[in-house]
């Protein structure tokens, strides 16, 4: 069965730091693409970021650009979030989500998101 | 980027009822990058469509995807108890991916 679970969200201050994580098990995790989807509370659905099989390709929403990075540890059949300099408007539940599509693929998804975790909430206020 | 727009933001139905939400690009873009989700209160979203006509593993076939170009549908023939929640549309050809802003579908 896939499970991807999230940890790591916290409440922290503004300016401040967190890292996410998201355990994968159920499927072999280095042949997947990864993403970072977040949601305000009672809002709709953003994109934040990718990251490709070998993590040679990164990719960002702008709105997280320069202060969120994303990893991946194929040995560990884990993906990170490493968010910097937070502000309010981060404020959100955050989910890691798998890429779909064919080996043959060349975007960082061809067939949607077929897999998400539960989510883990960052809360970012003083 | 391309923004996504649904209609209507709130659709109320009573089960048996079929459903039409849409989904308008602000821009053109392939067919082959179109995905429905479906979101219950407290669950992550669950893919329904990709390709914007082809059902996901276990999406039932009462859920069909059409459209093209700007404008993309998602219908749900005969309404069950079961599919009153949010659904979002979702583009992933070009990025940054873009979601719509999601049409809630409550019950009548």
């Amino acid at each position: 069965e896939v499970q991807l679970v999230e940890s790591g969200g916290a409440l922290v201050q503004p300016g401040g730091s967190l890292r996410l994580s998201c355990a994968a098990s159920g499927f072999t995790f280095n042949t997947y693409k990864m993403h970072w989807v977040r949601q305000a509370p009672g809002k709709g659905l953003e994109w934040t970021s990718y990251i490709s099989r070998s993590s040679g390709t990164k990719d960002y929403a702008d709105s997280v650009k320069g202060r969120f990075t994303i990893s991946r540890d194929n040995a560990k059949n884990l993906v990170y979030l490493q968010m910097d300099n937070l502000r309010a408007e981060d404020t959100a539940v955050y989910y890691c989500a798998r890429g779909e599509g064919p080996d043959y693929c060349s975007s960082s998804t061809c067939h949607g998101f077929g897999y998400w975790g539960q989510g883990t909430l960052v809360t970012v206020s003083s | 980027e391309i923004v996504l727009t649904q209609s209507p933001g709130t659709l109320s139905l009573s089960p048996g009822e079929r459903a039409t939400l849409s989904c308008r690009a602000s821009q053109s873009f392939s067919r082959s990058s179109l995905a429905w989700y479906q979101q219950k209160p407290g669950q992550p979203p669950r893919l329904l469509i990709y390709g914007a006509s082809s059902r996901a593993a276990g999406t039932p076939d009462r859920f069909s995807g059409s459209g093209s170009g700007t404008h993309f549908t998602l219908t749900i023939s005969r309404l069950e108890p079961d599919d009153f929640a949010v659904y979002f549309c979702q583009q992933y050809g070009s990025s940054p991916i873009t979601f719509g802003q999601g049409t809630r579908l409550d019950i009548k």
